[in-house]
């Protein structure tokens, strides 16, 4: 079954450190990775769109990565600002019409 | 543009009700789809159209309908509404596919069924 993991669920981390968010799928067969952003009421918004031929995306404070052999990528995010506290979801698309969602990870960050 | 948009908001329905969540976007995708999120799960896919006359079903398909008459719409119907259909409900579109494209997600709809 293709399934898509988050851990942890949450994280706190002080206003301008690095951190890194986790996102494992189950099967390396991807066609694209997508990271989103959804705060408390409201939709998603779309950071960064990796293909399954790229290793990397990079967005101002952001940089995803993907290594398809381990089934896993990252979500960098450089100096951490108290507007950065929402909650990331990572979602996969494993060849068909649809994407394949982990829960997410909630970030704190701390003023 | 208005990106992708969503009606209601909020709705609140008694168990049995019908009523049609709607969805519109004037980006011109072809691709648009039906989200539900429920505490504790990922995003699961109700149905998807990748184009005007053309819908299929996604993950959780059962007491929904949709039709896509027009490149802009897509809304979703409840037959009759049951209380485990109580969630949030994203619609989402992109230029052509899920395969390739960026999703661009609308605000949502919750919904509660009594």
């Amino acid at each position: 079954k293709q399934e898509v993991t988050q851990i942890p669920a949450a994280l706190s981390v002080p206003e301008g450190e690095n951190l890194v968010l986790n996102c494992s799928f189950t099967d390396s067969a991807i066609y694209n990775l997508q990271w989103f952003r959804q705060d408390p009421g409201k939709g998603l918004t779309s950071l960064l769109l990796i293909q399954s031929s790229q290793r990397e995306q990079t967005s101002g404070r952001l940089n995803a990565s993907l290594d398809k052999s381990s089934g896993r990528s990252t979500l960098y995010i450089a100096a951490s600002q108290p507007g950065d506290s929402a909650t990331y979801l990572c979602a996969v698309n494993f060849g068909n019409e649809k994407l394949t969602f982990g829960t997410g990870t909630r970030l704190t960050i701390i003023p | 543009n208005a990106g992708v948009t969503q009606t209601p908001k909020f709705q609140v329905l008694k168990t049995g009700q019908s009523m049609t969540l709607q969805c519109a976007q004037d980006m011109n995708h072809e691709y648009m789809s039906w989200y539900r999120q429920d505490p504790g799960m990922g995003l699961r896919l109700i149905h998807y159209s990748v184009g005007a006359g053309i819908t299929d079903q996604g993950e959780v398909p059962n007491g929904y309908n949709v039709s896509r008459s027009t490149t802009e719409d897509f809304p979703l119907r409840l037959l009759s509404a049951a209380p485990s259909q109580t969630s949030v409900y994203f619609c989402a579109s992109s230029p052509r596919t899920a395969r390739t494209d960026t999703q661009y997600f609308g605000p949502g709809t919750r919904l509660t069924v009594l």
